[in-house]
């Protein structure tokens, strides 16, 4: 397992602003993942972030919204642009620790961001 | 690609009794199958995992789960809750190779005094 941590944990932010959410793990890890939790709904990928390449961005995410830094294996940031208020979520990073098959992801404690 | 269903989005359930939370998936290849628990105002925690070998898998907080190949299920089962078990239990999948985890849309468990 790895412990997570994220900040920060919740902000309240104007549409049209920027926030950069900080994901740290207490291990080095290849693999970490970044999620949106939309309110009442399940957890969605945004993007794999493995250190020494650029992220991979699911389906319906791209890199200007939601530009990700890697810089070495045990942090990254997600930056959440021009935002508005349908940006209003949980946001979580994961890591997947084995390094090979079975994967399993551990997740941080979110940030919870609100646009007004 | 693989799909997650949890069939009840909310389950109350009086303290001490059991509860019985339901996931079914469809892939068509091998799998792995997680549980996260998560608590009010909290990130998500791992409550148990099938990866393989015995079906009945025992996790964290005396919840258990069991895969059934036959009927694509995961069923979570604890049986006595208790006020602290209410939290948001999502199910999860990943197919063998890959590292993408697909969740269920999740349910609520509410244990009641």
């Amino acid at each position: 397992s790895a412990v997570i941590s994220q900040k920060p944990s919740r902000d309240i932010c104007q549409r049209g602003t920027s926030l950069t959410i900080q994901c740290q793990v207490d291990s080095q890890v290849t693999m970490m993942f970044w999620y949106r939790q939309q309110p009442g709904q399940s957890l969605t990928l945004i993007a794999t972030a493995n250190q020494g390449s650029e992220a991979t961005y699911e389906s319906g995410f791209v890199i200007d919204k939601f530009p990700i830094s890697r810089p070495n294996l045990t942090f990254s940031t997600l930056t959440v642009s021009n935002m508005s208020p349908e940006d209003s979520s949980i946001y979580l990073c994961s890591v997947e620790t084995s390094g090979k098959g079975p994967y399993e992801q551990y997740f941080g404690p979110g940030t919870r961001l609100t646009v007004t | 690609a693989q799909s997650v269903t949890q069939l009840d989005s909310q389950v109350p359930v009086f303290e001490e009794a059991p509860v019985e939370l339901r996931c079914n998936y469809s892939s068509s290849v091998s799998v792995y199958l997680f549980w996260y628990v998560q608590y009010p105002n909290q990130g998500l925690q791992l409550l148990l995992k099938y990866l393989s070998g015995s079906t009945l898998v025992k996790g964290i907080n005396g919840f258990e789960a069991e895969f059934n190949k036959s009927q694509t299920s995961f069923h979570l089962r604890k049986p006595s809750v208790h006020i602290s078990d209410t939290a948001e239990y999502f199910c999860a999948v990943s197919e063998a190779g890959s590292y993408q985890l697909t969740f269920g849309k999740g349910t609520k468990l509410s244990v009641i005094p």
